[in-house]
């Protein structure tokens, strides 16, 4: 069965310091991937997406991410985070079967003190 | 600019009663979804609809069951609400397309039963 694993499930850190959050997947077909963002009172957004192409994918708010095939991987990341990024983060891919069925991981709650 | 809109945003209930979920989006999408969202556990997809009376389980459909009458508006019914339900819903739409794994969300509902 097809999964997704996000490593951490807290992350707190200072502003300006940089970001990465973990996403692996278990999928045997093509890979689409996403990250999308909640943040505090508000509807789940998507972030970014990688369909094909280039690996490094740049996002809304500075954030990018980068597919490694290899690893199964698609972090996140953001080389500088402010307090507005506080959220929480849920990566995501396609199930196969059709639909545009998601299946997401646990969510990454990230918490930016000024 | 797609709007996905859920009836209600907070919403308590009694035991054994039973609840209505209302979502309604706005760009003629094939695709909706209904998930629940709780801590830890990500979002679970409970049921989804690719057409109009057109409905498929999700992950976790027992002790709810869905409407789709028109193609705008997707019904989630709890049928006899439990406390173990209490949690956010939400509500998601996609076109469909070989690309277009993308879900747009509304706001969510906080759900409580008592």
């Amino acid at each position: 069965a097809q999964s997704v694993s996000q490593h951490n499930h807290h992350v707190i850190l200072s502003e300006a310091a940089s970001l990465e959050l973990g996403c692996n997947y278990s999928y045997g077909g093509t890979v689409n991937l996403f990250w999308y963002v909640q943040y505090p009172g508000q509807h789940l957004q998507l972030l970014l997406k990688y369909f094909s192409g280039d690996p490094l994918v740049k996002g809304i708010k500075g954030f990018e991410a980068e597919f490694i095939k290899s690893k199964f991987s698609f972090n996140l990341r953001k080389p500088s985070v402010q307090w507005s990024d506080t959220a929480e983060y849920f990566c995501a891919v396609p199930v196969s079967g059709g639909y545009n069925k998601l299946i997401f991981g646990a969510g990454t709650r990230l918490a930016v003190h000024p | 600019d797609v709007k996905v809109t859920q009836s209600s945003r907070y919403l308590v209930k009694r035991t054994g009663e039973k609840v209505f979920l209302e979502c309604v989006q706005d760009m003629d999408h094939e695709n909706m979804f209904w998930y629940r969202q709780d801590p830890g556990l990500g979002l679970r997809l409970i049921y989804f609809s690719y057409d109009v009376k057109m409905k498929e389980k999700g992950d976790i459909p027992e002790g709810y069951s869905v409407s789709r009458e028109k193609k705008e508006r997707f019904s989630l019914i709890l049928e006899s609400a439990s406390t173990n339900q209490t949690s956010m819903y939400l509500c998601a739409s996609s076109a469909s397309g070989a690309v277009s794994y993308e879900q747009y969300f509304g706001p969510g509902t906080r759900l409580t039963v008592t």
